[in-house]
C-alpha cells in the first residue's frame, strides 16, 4: 500500500528558529511531490512542487528537498515567524494522471 | 476565476437528506479532484476527473456518493441519504493537466444532524 508519513505530528518553536519538517513515502517511484500549508478552517495553499527529476525547490524562506532513493522529502523553513504557524501537508503523486496521496500533516506553532 | 471556488462554504443537513456540493475549477484546468477531510484525519481521496477520460472513482466510500463534471468544467459531488459519518470538510482541487501542481478551494463544511 502506498502511504505517506509525516513526522513529527506537532512542533513548537520560538520565533527565529530554522526548522525541518519530514515526509516519507513507501514507494520510491514517484512522479512528483507537493507541499501545502493549511490554516485552521481554511483550504490548502500550495507551497512547492518537486518533480521526480529534481532534488530541491526554493521559494523565499522555504526549501524543499527530495531524495527518492530513501523515500524522503524535507521542508526547511528558515527564520521562522509566528505567521508560519499552520499545518503543513506533504502529498505524493505516484503516476501522472493519478490523485495525490496525503500525509496527515505536521502542525507547527511559532511563538513570538 | 482566480482560484478554485466551492459552494456552499457551509451546509447543515438532516440525516437522510441528499446534498449537492459544487466546485468551479480554475479556468483551463483539465484535472479536478475531490477529497474529504474529517476532524483530526488526513485528506481522503474521493474521485478524480481528467479531461474526457472516465473518472477514477476508486475513493468513493459507498454508492451513496457520486460526482459528475459537466462540459469539462464545473463539478458536483452528490451525497444521497446522508449519514452522520458523512460530516466532514469536502475539498476540491484542480490542476492544469494530469501531473501538474494542484490548487485547492476553501472547502465545504458539511454537518449532518
Amino acid at each position: 500500500k502506498q502511504e505517506v508519513t509525516q513526522i513529527p505530528a506537532a512542533l513548537s518553536v520560538p520565533e527565529g528558529e530554522n526548522l525541518v519538517l519530514n515526509c516519507s513515502f513507501t514507494d520510491s517511484a514517484i512522479y512528483n511531490l507537493q507541499w501545502f500549508r493549511q490554516d485552521p478552517g481554511k483550504g490548502l495553499t500550495s507551497l512547492l512542487l518537486i518533480q521526480s527529476s529534481q532534488r530541491e525547490q526554493t521559494s523565499g524562506r522555504l526549501n524543499a528537498s527530495l531524495d527518492k532513493s530513501s523515500g524522503r522529502s524535507t521542508l526547511y523553513i528558515a527564520a521562522s515567524q509566528p505567521g508560519d504557524s499552520a499545518t503543513y501537508l506533504c502529498a505524493v503523486r505516484y503516476q501522472a494522471g493519478t490523485a495525490l496521496i496525503f500525509g496527515k500533516g505536521t502542525t507547527l506553532s511559532v511563538s513570538s | 476565476g482566480a482560484g478554485v471556488s466551492q459552494s456552499p462554504s457551509n451546509k447543515v443537513t438532516e440525516k437522510g437528506k441528499d446534498v449537492e456540493l459544487r466546485c468551479d475549477p480554475i479556468s483551463g484546468h483539465t484535472a479536478l479532484y475531490w477529497y474529504r477531510q474529517s476532524l483530526g484525519q488526513g485528506l481522503e481521496f474521493l474521485i478524480y476527473f481528467q479531461g474526457n477520460s472516465a473518472p477514477d472513482k476508486s475513493g468513493l466510500p459507498s454508492d451513496r456518493f457520486s460526482a459528475e463534471r459537466t462540459g469539462g468544467s464545473v463539478s458536483t459531488l452528490t451525497i444521497q441519504r446522508t449519514q452522520q459519518e458523512d460530516s466532514a470538510v469536502y475539498l476540491c482541487a484542480s490542476s492544469l493537466d494530469r501531473g501538474a501542481e494542484a490548487f485547492f478551494g476553501q472547502g465545504t463544511r458539511l454537518t449532518v444532524v
